[in-house]
C-alpha cells in the first residue's frame, strides 16, 4: 500500500529566503502525489498535483515540486519565502487507483523576520 | 461558485453523547470524503459517499457512520462519544473521480469533555 512520509515536523526559515519540504512515497508504480496547505483554522487547500509527465510540476502561490523516482521524493519548494506562507503542509497519494489520500504527518512551517 | 461549506464550526459535547456533522458540497461535486485530524494521528481518512453509496471507509469503529443525501450533502455521525474523539472533522468534495482535486471544507472543531 502506498505511504507518504514527511521527515522534518517543523521547519523555521528567514522570510525571503528559499524553502524546500521533503515527502517520500512508498509505492511500486507511478505514485500520484498531492501537496496541500492548511493555515490556522482553516481547511486544506491543493498547492498542486502531479499524475505523470513534466516531473516539475508548478503550483499556486509560487510553490513548485518536482518528482524524482529515483530517490522516491516529491519535495515542495519555494524560492522566497513570504510570511503568510507560514502554515502546515502535508504530502499526500492515494493507496492505489480510486482509494482515498494518505496523508503524510505533517510539516509546520514558520517564517521569521 | 461558493465552497465546500460545515456545520457548525465548534461543538462542544460530553462523553456518551453523539453527534452528528454536516457538509455541504460545491456544487455539481458527487463526491464527499470525511476526515478525522488530531495532534497525534495527524489526518485519517473516515469515509467516501459518492452517489448516496458509500465507495471506501476507513478504519474507525462502527461508531463513526455517516451517509450522503440526494443533493449530495452528507452527514456524519458520532455515537458514545469518547474523549479520544475530539478532533478537527474535516469534509472533502470532489466530481468523484479519484484523479479530481479535493476541495476541503474549513472543518468542524469538536470537544469532548
Amino acid at each position: 500500500a502506498q505511504s507518504v512520509t514527511q521527515p522534518d515536523i517543523h521547519i523555521t526559515v528567514s522570510e525571503g529566503a528559499s524553502l524546500e519540504l521533503r515527502c517520500n512515497y512508498s509505492y511500486g508504480a507511478t505514485p500520484y502525489l498531492f501537496w496541500y496547505v492548511q493555515s490556522p483554522g482553516q481547511g486544506l487547500q491543493l498547492l498542486l498535483k502531479y499524475f505523470s509527465g513534466d516531473t516539475l510540476v508548478q503550483g499556486i502561490k509560487g510553490f513548485e515540486a518536482e518528482f524524482k523516482r529515483s530517490q522516491s521524493s516529491f519535495n515542495l519548494r519555494k524560492p522566497s519565502v513570504h510570511w503568510s506562507d507560514a502554515a502546515e503542509y502535508f504530502c499526500a497519494s492515494p493507496q492505489s487507483g480510486n482509494t482515498p489520500l494518505v496523508f503524510g504527518k505533517g510539516t509546520r512551517l514558520s517564517v521569521i523576520a | 461558485k461558493a465552497g465546500v461549506t460545515q456545520t457548525p464550526r465548534y461543538l462542544i459535547k460530553t462523553r456518551g453523547q453523539q453527534v452528528t456533522l454536516s457538509c455541504s458540497p460545491i456544487s455539481g461535486h458527487r463526491s464527499v470524503s470525511w476526515y478525522q485530524q488530531t495532534p497525534g494521528q495527524g489526518l485519517q481518512f473516515l469515509f467516501e459517499y459518492f452517489s448516496e453509496t458509500q465507495r471506501n471507509k476507513g478504519n474507525f469503529p462502527g461508531r463513526f457512520s455517516g451517509r450522503q443525501f440526494s443533493n449530495s450533502r452528507s452527514e456524519m455521525n458520532v455515537s458514545t462519544l469518547e474523549l479520544g474523539d475530539s478532533a478537527l472533522y474535516l469534509c472533502a468534495s470532489s466530481l468523484g473521480g479519484w484523479q479530481e482535486t479535493q476541495y476541503f471544507g474549513p472543518g468542524t472543531r469538536l470537544l469532548v469533555l
